[in-house]
């Protein structure tokens, strides 16, 4: 069965430094690839997807994401983050070869933003 | 605002008691989730609808679980017997079809005592 796995539960940064969350799935031929931000007391927003294509991946808030099928990550990574990004970040990943498009979630990862 | 809601936004019960949860999703979605995300956890899949036809459940969704989706719009998940290990955050999500983004409700937080 599919499996995503988050190994950092938290990360602490200061503002304006890099940051990058890892993400690692359980092998497969066909998968489509998400990170997910929730903020406190709200829904979970999509901030990029990999469905196919580039490798890279641009999405919402100056974040982007790296498919690497040999290593099966797809690590999300980010410049120089600001106060404002302190949420919990989540990967996910579809499994289509099993015509689904459920998604398996990784135990996320806290991103705590320091002035 | 046209995104997807979920009513009621928290519940308390005590245990044995029945609770249903409702989700409306945006308009034109043809694809309907459910998900249960626990504490220190991230969501975990329960179980989605096509239209109004039912096409996977988790092995999660033990028999005093159950959702429907009459017409093909609106959602409910009910939850029959409530246990204390049942407490999470239930979320809905929909999308336009298969491979689409998957758009998340806010959630219900259900407090079994």
């Amino acid at each position: 069965a599919q499996s995503v796995t988050q190994l950092d539960s938290q990360v602490p940064v200061f503002e304006e430094a890099p940051v990058e969350l890892r993400c690692n799935y359980s092998s497969s031929v066909s998968v489509y690839l998400f990170w997910y931000v929730q903020y406190p007391n709200q829904g979970l927003q999509l901030l990029l997807k990999y469905l196919s294509g580039s490798t890279l991946v641009k999405g919402i808030n100056g974040f982007e994401a790296e498919f690497n099928k040999s290593q099966t990550s797809f690590h999300l990574r980010k410049p120089s983050v600001h106060i404002s990004d302190t949420a919990e970040y989540f990967c996910a990943v579809s499994d289509y070869s099993y015509n689904t498009d459920k998604l398996i979630f990784g135990t996320g990862t806290r991103l705590q933003v320091f002035p | 605002d046209t995104g997807v809601s979920q009513n009621p936004r928290h519940k308390i019960t005590k245990r044995g008691q029945n609770v249903t949860f409702r989700c409306d999703p945006i308009s034109e979605h043809n694809r309907l989730y459910w998900y249960r995300q626990t504490l220190g956890q991230g969501p975990e899949f329960l179980t989605y609808f096509q239209n109004e036809a039912q096409l996977e459940k988790s092995r999660l969704l033990s028999d005093r679980f159950s959702a429907e989706r009459p017409k093909g719009s609106f959602s409910t998940l009910e939850i029959q017997r409530t246990e204390q290990g049942d407490s999470a955050m239930y979320l809905c999500a929909s999308s336009l079809a298969r491979g689409y983004e998957q758009f998340f409700g806010p959630g219900t937080r259900l407090t079994v005592l």
